[in-house]
């Protein structure tokens, strides 16, 4: 099994529709976030949390919400979807040793 | 000014030849440097990661770090098709924070 699972792998919606994506992990890791990637540009942090009662919004934090259910569980929620909201979103996992990110494999989100 | 720049490629080089790959961040306060490797559909891959400055080598790839400049690069010697991907320069602005500011990336190919 891969240490970091998100789920749906790809996704179609219609505006104005509530999605939540999924993200779990293996590694034992405190720290979780959520970026989305467009087309041609690097990735942008969306939210992240360091430990279950710990949430913090990054730079393009509106329209979504999170929700960290466990410390293996961390969910990214569009609460009504829009087209520009159209992108891969990565979920991605840390040890406070700085030595950088663990990847889940993506969720390609479509509205429409 | 984009808090963390990459060249904007795309760059093309033989197989075997050196493939150099330049980052550029805004915050002199910068601690944590790491590079990662994204093939195309998949998700970042962490390949290098540098704190000190100097030249860090793993294998093929050396990560230079100068923060006098607030540069940082990533040299693939003996290139190889199978280094075609696009790299990902981030940034770790705050010590211990965690999160990372990434570049827009860089895509290489190596042709044969």
């Amino acid at each position: 099994d891969a240490d970091v699972t998100q789920t749906p792998r790809n996704r179609i919606t219609k505006t104005g529709k509530r999605i939540m994506l999924e993200c779990s992990q293996t590694k034992g890791h405190d720290r979780m976030y959520w970026y989305r990637q467009d087309p041609g540009l690097g990735l942008r942090l969306i939210y992240y949390s360091f430990d279950v009662k710990d949430i913090n919004k990054g730079e393009i934090s509106d329209g979504y919400s999170v929700s960290r259910q466990a410390q293996a569980k961390f969910s990214l929620s569009l609460e009504s979807a829009i087209p520009n909201q159209t992108a891969l979103y990565f979920c991605a996992t840390s040890d406070p040793d700085r030595v950088g990110y663990t990847f889940g494999s993506g969720t390609r989100l479509t509205v429409v | 000014q984009k808090e963390v720049e990459q060249n904007s490629g795309p760059l093309s080089v033989p197989e075997g030849a050196i493939a150099s790959l330049n980052c550029t961040y805004s915050d002199r306060g910068s601690q944590s440097f790491f590079w990662y490797r994204q093939y195309s559909g998949k998700s970042p891959e962490l390949i290098m990661f540098i704190y000190s400055n100097g030249d860090k080598e793993d294998g093929r790839f050396t990560a230079q770090l100068n923060k006098a400049s607030q540069y940082v690069s990533l040299l693939i010697r003996d290139s190889q098709p199978s280094d075609s991907a696009t790299y990902l320069c981030a940034v770790n602005i705050e010590a211990n924070a965690g999160k990372s500011t990434f570049g827009d990336g860089t895509t290489l190919t190596v042709k044969p």
